[in-house]
C-alpha cells in the first residue's frame, strides 16, 4: 500500500519568502496527485491537480512538481503571505484510480 | 453555487445511538467518499462510490454504513456509534474517478461520541 510522508511537519517563515513543501510517497505506480490547502476548522481546497504523465502545475504563486522515479512531488509557493497559513496536504491517487492516498501534513505559518 | 454540502456540521452523541451525517452534492459528480480525519493519522477513506448503488470499502469502513440511491446523496451512517468514531468527518466528490478530476470537499462535520 502507498505510503506518503509529508516534510517537515510544521514550517515558520517570514512573509515575502519563497518556500518549499515536500512530499514522498513509496509506489511509484501512481495514477496522478494532488495538492490541497485546509485552513483551521475547514475542508479542504484543492490547489494544483498533476496527471502522472505531467512533470509539473502552475497556478498564480503555485508551482506542483511531480518525480515519479525519485518518489517526490514538490509544492514551491513563491513570496509568500500571511493568508497562505494553513495545512498543506499532498494526496496520491493509486494505479486503479479508485483509491487515495493521503499525506498527513505541512503545517504553514507564515509571518507578517 | 457547486457545493458540497455536508449536515450536521457538529453533533455530539452517546454510544450506541444511530446516526445519520448526510451528502449532498450539486454538480452531477459520479464518484463520492467519506474520509475521517484524526490527529497524527490523517485522512483515512471511511467508503467511496463509484456511481449511484455501486460502493466500495476504503481503508477503515468498520463501523461505518453508506448507501447511493440517487446521484446527489451519499449518506454515512453509524448504527452504533463508540467513542473511537470521534472525528473530524469529511465528504468528497468528483466528476468521475478522482483520478482524473478534481475532488471538492465538503466543509466538515465534527463528531463527538461520548
Amino acid at each position: 500500500k502507498q505510503e506518503v510522508t509529508q516534510i517537515p511537519a510544521a514550517l515558520s517563515v517570514p512573509e515575502g519568502e519563497n518556500l518549499v513543501l515536500n512530499c514522498s510517497f513509496t509506489d511509484s505506480a501512481i495514477y496522478n496527485l494532488q495538492w490541497f490547502r485546509q485552513d483551521p476548522g475547514k475542508g479542504l481546497t484543492s490547489l494544483l491537480l498533476i496527471q502522472s504523465s505531467q512533470r509539473e502545475q502552475t497556478s498564480g504563486r503555485l508551482n506542483a512538481s511531480l518525480d515519479k522515479s525519485s518518489g517526490r512531488s514538490t509544492l514551491y509557493i513563491a513570496a509568500s503571505q500571511p493568508g497562505d497559513s494553513a495545512t498543506y496536504l499532498c494526496v496520491f491517487f493509486d494505479g486503479s484510480a479508485r483509491q487515495l492516498t493521503f499525506g498527513s501534513g505541512t503545517q504553514l505559518t507564515v509571518l507578517p | 453555487e457547486a457545493q458540497v454540502t455536508q449536515n450536521p456540521r457538529y453533533l455530539i452523541t452517546v454510544t450506541g445511538k444511530k446516526l445519520t451525517v448526510t451528502c449532498s452534492q450539486n454538480m452531477n459528480h459520479e464518484y463520492m467518499s467519506w474520509y475521517r480525519q484524526d490527529p497524527g493519522l490523517g485522512l483515512r477513506q471511511i467508503y467511496y462510490s463509484m456511481n449511484v448503488e455501486v460502493t466500495d470499502k476504503g481503508d477503515v469502513p468498520e463501523g461505518y454504513k453508506v448507501s447511493r440511491k440517487e446521484k446527489r446523496n451519499f449518506p454515512l451512517i453509524l448504527e452504533s456509534p463508540s467513542p473511537n468514531q470521534t472525528s473530524l468527518y469529511f465528504c468528497a466528490s468528483s466528476p468521475t474517478r478522482p483520478g482524473h478530476n478534481e475532488q471538492f470537499f465538503g466543509p466538515g462535520t465534527r463528531l463527538t461520541v461520548l
